[in-house]
């Protein structure tokens, strides 16, 4: 059935670091795709999104590229920052509005 | 613009007490989800209604659990009798017509069942 493996965390980085959170998923077709994050104490938000093969989502530094070989939509940011310490979830929808999630990566950004 | 609400933000209620949790989507917007949020299975779709009709119940746990969707601003979802394992954060979210799946989350309610 339809589903979404992402990396398990929690994931702890020093600023600037480099980060990669690995999604891949299994659904039929060729979905959209998203990322959101959820702040501590806040639901979740859209941080980016991609709705074809090839397709890069960006935004706020972090990117994606919906890869349809791998069926994989890797988050990644060049250099983070003690902002961005938040859960991460992957998703894509499943159809009639409705999203499948991954089960989210916890990050948390060490200044 | 005001987001989606949530209330109560927090409550505390005791084993076999009814729950009724409320939530006012962003107005204009046509889909309601239901989610719960636990650390063991992360977030999970409990129900979802498009123009105030249930379209897919099938995640609701079990009849313990009902929702209703009266009219376009407004849910509940309601826990009867409640249960600690039904302590969670239960988050509201809503999508505008032709919104390309962007779901707008409400801030949650974190519920304890002691």
């Amino acid at each position: 059935g339809d589903s979404v493996t992402q990396m398990e965390g929690p994931v702890t980085l020093s600023e600037e670091a480099f980060l990669t959170i690995n999604c891949t998923y299994t659904a039929t077709g060729y979905p959209s795709l998203f990322w959101y994050v959820q702040y501590p104490g806040e639901g979740l938000q859209l941080l980016l999104k991609a709705t074809k093969a090839d397709d890069k989502g960006s935004n706020k530094g972090f990117e994606a590229t919906y890869r349809k070989e791998t069926t994989s939509f890797h988050l990644e940011k060049g250099s983070v920052q003690v902002s961005d310490s938040a859960v991460y979830f992957c998703g894509f929808e499943g159809g009639s509005e409705k999203l499948v999630f991954g089960k989210g990566t916890k990050l948390t950004v060490n200044p | 613009d005001a987001g989606v609400i949530q209330s109560p933000r927090h409550e505390v209620t005791e084993m076999g007490q009814e729950v009724t949790l409320r939530c006012k989507p962003i107005s204009g917007h046509d889909y309601l989800f239901w989610y719960r949020q636990t650390m063991m299975r992360g977030l999970e779709l409990l129900i979802y209604f498009n123009n105030n009709v249930p379209i897919d119940d099938s995640g609701m746990p079990e009849d313990r659990f009902s929702a209703k969707m009266p009219n376009a601003s407004f849910s509940t979802l309601k826990i009867q009798p409640s249960e600690p394992r039904d302590s969670a954060v239960y988050f509201c979210a809503s999508i505008p017509p032709g919104g390309a799946n962007e779901q707008f989350f409400g801030p949650g309610t974190r519920l304890t069942v002691l």
